[in-house]
């Protein structure tokens, strides 16, 4: 039973175009990522929420837009697609909440976004 | 504001021996460590963190990291590589009370049989 699963895995799409990627945990998680991997493998946090509440939020470009319905599932909707929004896209999930503990984070297999 | 170095984009070792991937850190306050592991084509693994303590973390498939709070360090070792240890690895950090981890730029270990 996958811990935190992203859906679709890979994704190829026209510039200009608008896409959706979808994350899931089971683990009773509070705390839900985006990370952006670039092709040089460089790890970007962009966005979290905690029990459905944003609270990060990186300078990422507005077209991309998170959205969590509930604190297990955590979505990403991207507008206007560019060439340089190819990337890997992980969802994660994490223990923390606001009364601290140490909790690591837990990383989904990816959602591999390519731009034409 | 946080940040992670990690010196070597790769690390290479022969089978058998000891590795150490580096990693030093900058953060305000006390500072949350952890590694990940990242295996091709899939999402990073948590190997280890230390949170207090002991500055030697012990974690998963054998491997350890010193925690040094004067050199601001916390490297990754392992005393004895295994070709399936060959991977990216990165460190990352937390500061205490935050909910921002950021990572380092990652070290490609190759494990030469």
């Amino acid at each position: 039973d996958t811990a935190v699963s992203q859906t679709p895995k890979y994704l190829v799409t026209q510039m200009g175009n608008d896409k959706s990627i979808k994350c899931e945990q089971n683990l009773g998680h509070d705390t839900m990522y985006w990370y952006k991997q670039d092709s040089k493998k460089f790890l970007k946090i962009m966005f979290s929420y905690n029990n459905k509440e944003l609270i990060i939020n990186e300078t990422v470009p507005n077209r991309f837009s998170p959205k969590s319905p509930d604190k297990a599932h955590l979505n990403l909707h991207i507008n206007s697609l560019e060439l340089g929004d190819s990337a890997v896209y992980f969802c994660a999930s994490s223990s923390l909440n606001w009364t601290g503990n140490t909790g690591e984070l837990f990383f989904g297999e990816g959602s591999r976004l390519t731009v034409l | 504001a946080q940040s992670v170095a990690q010196p070597e984009d790769q690390v290479n070792v022969a089978e058998g021996n000891p590795l150490t991937v580096k990693c030093t850190y900058s953060v305000s306050g006390n500072p949350y460590l952890f590694w990940y592991v990242q295996y091709p084509n899939r999402g990073l693994q948590f190997l280890l963190k230390y949170i207090t303590g002991d500055n030697l973390v012990k974690g998963s498939y054998g491997f350890e990291a010193e925690f040094n709070k004067s050199q601001t360090s916390f490297h990754l070792k392992k005393p004895s590589a295994l070709v399936s240890d060959s991977a990216l690895y990165f460190c990352a950090v937390r500061r205490t009370g935050g909910f921002k981890t950021i990572f380092g730029a990652g070290t490609r270990l190759f494990v030469k049989a």
